[in-house]
C-alpha cells in the first residue's frame, strides 16, 4: 500500500499526558498537512510542511501542539499536557508540488483518533 | 477554524434519484476538491477541479468549478445505497492551504 499511513489509529490517554502521532506521506509527495476533525465537522487546518519547512500554522495550534518533519519525509504531531478538548480525529494528508505540473490533489490517511479521559 | 459554507447540511433521497450539493465562500480558490468520508475513516478524494468553469466527471459524479472561483457544485446521478456518507468540498488558497466545507450528510433509502 503506497497511500498515506498514520499511526496509531486510536489513542486513549489521560488528561495531562503527552501523545505523539506519526504520519508517513505518499513517497514522492513533498507537501504534508495536518488537520483536526471533531464529530460532525469538516477537517480544520492545523499546519503544513513543504519538505522539512513548516510554512503555515493555524491559530488552532496552541503552544501545547508541535509538529515536525525533520528530513522532509515522515512527520510527527505531538500534543503536550492533553486536555479533554483535544479529543478529535487527527488527519494527515500529502500532495505533490512541482513546477509546471498541475498537482492540487490532496490525499488523506485513515486518521488517528484521540480520546482524552 | 475557517470552514466553507456547504449545503444542504443533510439529505435523504430515494435510490435512483439525482443529488446536488454546493459549496460557497467569500474567498477565491485555485483548486476545488470533493471528498467522501465514511465513519471512522479518512476522506477519500473523488474529483479535483483546477480551472474556473471546469466541469469534470468521475463515473456518476460530476463537479463544476464556479466561474467566480468562489464556489463549486457536485452532482451524483442515479444514487445507490453505497453513496451514503458525508461529502466535503475543499478549496485551495494561493498559500496552498486547503479549507474544508462543513459537509453534506447523504442518506439513500433503498
Amino acid at each position: 500500500d503506497t497511500g498515506v499511513s498514520q499511526d496509531p489509529r486510536h489513542k486513549i490517554t489521560k488528561r495531562g499526558q503527552n501523545v505523539t502521532f506519526r504520519c508517513d506521506p505518499i513517497s514522492e509527495h513533498n507537501r504534508l498537512y495536518w488537520y483536526r476533525q471533531t464529530l460532525g465537522q469538516g477537517p480544520e487546518f492545523l499546519t503544513y510542511f513543504q519538505n522539512e519547512a513548516q510554512l503555515e500554522k493555524s491559530r488552532l495550534l496552541s503552544d501545547r501542539f508541535s509538529a515536525e518533519r525533520p528530513k522532509g519525509s515522515f512527520s510527527t504531531l505531538e500534543i503536550q499536557r492533553t486536555e479533554q478538548g483535544d479529543s478529535a480525529m487527527y488527519l494527515c494528508a500529502s500532495s505533490l508540488a512541482a513546477i509546471n505540473r498541475v498537482t492540487g490533489e490532496l490525499f488523506f490517511g485513515e486518521g488517528s483518533r484521540l480520546t482524552v479521559l | 477554524g475557517q470552514q466553507l459554507n456547504q449545503s444542504p447540511q443533510s439529505m435523504f433521497i430515494q435510490e435512483g434519484e439525482d443529488v446536488s450539493m454546493n459549496c460557497t465562500s467569500s474567498s477565491i480558490f485555485n483548486t476545488w476538491l470533493w471528498y467522501k468520508q465514511d465513519p471512522g475513516e479518512g476522506p477519500v478524494l473523488l474529483i479535483a477541479l483546477y480551472k474556473a468553469g471546469e466541469l469534470t466527471s468521475n463515473g456518476r459524479l460530476t463537479a463544476q468549478f464556479g466561474i467566480t472561483r468562489k464556489d463549486s457544485f457536485l452532482n451524483i446521478s442515479a444514487s445507490i445505497p453505497s453513496d451514503v456518507g458525508i461529502y466535503f468540498c475543499a478549496g485551495q488558497l494561493r498559500t496552498y492551504k486547503y479549507i474544508f466545507g462543513t459537509g453534506t450528510r447523504l442518506k439513500v433509502l433503498a
